[in-house]
């Protein structure tokens, strides 16, 4: 069966610094995609980065970037520059189709 | 281009009554998803479909819930004899292919509360 695992419920981080909100998965597909969202307080899902497993380069999409390690089957999201709209729910999220969500890491940005 | 579109935003029903909650996916896409995100967890996975198919309904609850995606028409996804624990937000997302590598789009939510 497959699984997406964040095992940080909260995060802080000071505005401008560089920050790396963990995700593993496990799945016995050989095909996949890793996808990370953004939910704001407002509610709405934001697509922000997408890896396949069979990219050779991590991804990246302006601050973000995806640190993919296929052999320990990790797929972390590193946000650089913090700002404070950062500040929101992230979800890693993994793909054979439907989507399978992560528990989620509320991530705060202080000033 | 018009994004997901879902409606109602927000949805009160009393126990015992219907909620429909409504969904029309991206302009090309034919391809619909259903998830629920219970207050202070991630979103879980609820059905897929197809115009005029349901291709996964794993996620779904086998009683009271059911969904459909006509010809012509939004998706639908019902819920009957509404009680408290169905409160939650109902996330749609389209995608214009299964595979694996097609990000999926979503809607804004339908926030239901039952009281």
């Amino acid at each position: 069966a497959q699984k997406i695992t964040q095992t940080q419920p909260g995060m802080f981080v000071q505005e401008k610094e560089a920050v790396t909100l963990d995700c593993t998965y496990d799945t016995s597909d050989q095909s996949y995609g890793l996808f990370w969202y953004k939910q704001p307080s407002s509610g709405e899902m934001i697509f922000l980065i997408y890896q396949g497993s069979y990219d050779e380069q991590n991804a990246t999409e302006g601050r973000y970037s995806l640190n993919f390690q296929k052999a320990r089957k990790s797929a972390n999201l590193v946000i650089s520059a913090s700002q404070l709209g950062d500040s929101a729910m992230y979800f890693c999220a993994m793909k054979g189709g439907k989507l399978i969500f992560g528990q989620g890491t509320e991530l705060s940005v202080k000033p | 281009n018009a994004g997901v579109m879902q409606n109602p935003r927000h949805l009160v029903r009393r126990r015992g009554q219907e909620a429909r909650l409504r969904c029309s996916p991206m302009k090309g896409h034919s391809h619909v998803y259903w998830y629920r995100q219970l207050p202070e967890e991630g979103l879980k996975f609820m059905v897929y479909l197809q115009k005029e198919n349901i291709i996964d309904e794993s996620g779904m609850p086998k009683e009271r819930f059911s969904a459909e995606f006509p010809k012509e028409g939004p998706s639908i996804l019902r819920i009957q004899q509404v009680v408290r624990g169905d409160s939650a937000a109902y996330f749609c997302a389209s995608s214009p292919s299964y595979e694996s590598s097609y990000e999926q789009y979503f809607g804004p939510g339908t926030r239901l509360t039952v009281t």
